[in-house]
């Protein structure tokens, strides 16, 4: 089963909005990742997040972390056409994460 | 620094066949993953390795066997192909020591087809 689920599913926006896409896990958590996909590539980490932390910032990225309810957000401001990509949320587990199923990004020019 | 390398790239088998897929990493990574990517799936653990000589079982192992006979390398197996195994296979690596632990490093996958 899978720990993660993103939502959306899929999000098609105009260069230059925001983007946010949210994770949902089941379980309690070490820390959260998210990742980056790009079509036909391997994964790239972003950010990550620990579970005593509720906002953190990356460049254009923002994460936050509610562990009430178990859900984490990821924010892409002023998206370009190059973030376009698959985002995919990650739970650490005992030396291993669980992915979710992902949220794909398309940003328009 | 090639990071972590992947091969082969692409493959086609019939089904019944075997192969191995090799993962190489550079980065003196203790940790090796191997995972599956179906549409709609997201990624599913196959095995992971904590170091050199030691494997263990992820979420979906059956079918797949591994070897860790050398830190920089992780191989996958699969002795008797079939078609639910037609997916891309992806290796990853991180370092033993924290936080970099939870930081994995992707390869670019190889894309197995199974007929």
């Amino acid at each position: 089963s899978q720990q993660g689920e993103e939502d959306p599913q899929a999000l098609s926006i105009q260069e230059g909005e925001n983007a946010t896409m949210n994770c949902s896990y089941k379980t309690s958590i070490n820390n959260l990742q998210w990742y980056r996909q790009n079509s036909g590539r391997g994964l790239v980490h972003l950010i990550l997040i620990r579970s005593n932390e509720r906002e953190k910032h990356s460049g254009r990225l923002r994460v936050t972390l509610d562990t009430s309810k178990k859900s984490s957000s990821l924010l892409i401001t002023a998206s370009r056409a190059a973030d376009t990509a698959s985002y995919f949320c990650a739970t650490w587990g005992t030396y291993k994460y669980i992915f979710g199923t992902g949220t794909r990004l398309k940003v328009l020019a | 620094n090639a990071g972590v390398t992947q091969t082969p790239k692409f493959r086609v088998l019939k089904t019944g066949q075997s192969m191995t897929l090799l993962c190489a990493q550079d980065m003196n990574h203790e940790y090796m993953y191997w995972y599956r990517q179906d549409p709609g799936m997201g990624l599913r653990l196959i095995h992971y390795s904590v170091g050199e000589g030691t494997t263990a079982k992820g979420e979906v192992p059956d079918g797949y066997n591994v070897s860790r006979l050398k830190k920089q390398n992780f191989l996958l197996g699969l002795e008797s192909a079939a078609p639910s195994q037609t997916s891309v296979y992806f290796c990853a690596s991180s370092s033993r020591d924290l936080p970099r632990t939870y930081e994995q490093y992707f390869g670019p996958g190889t894309r197995l087809t199974v007929t």
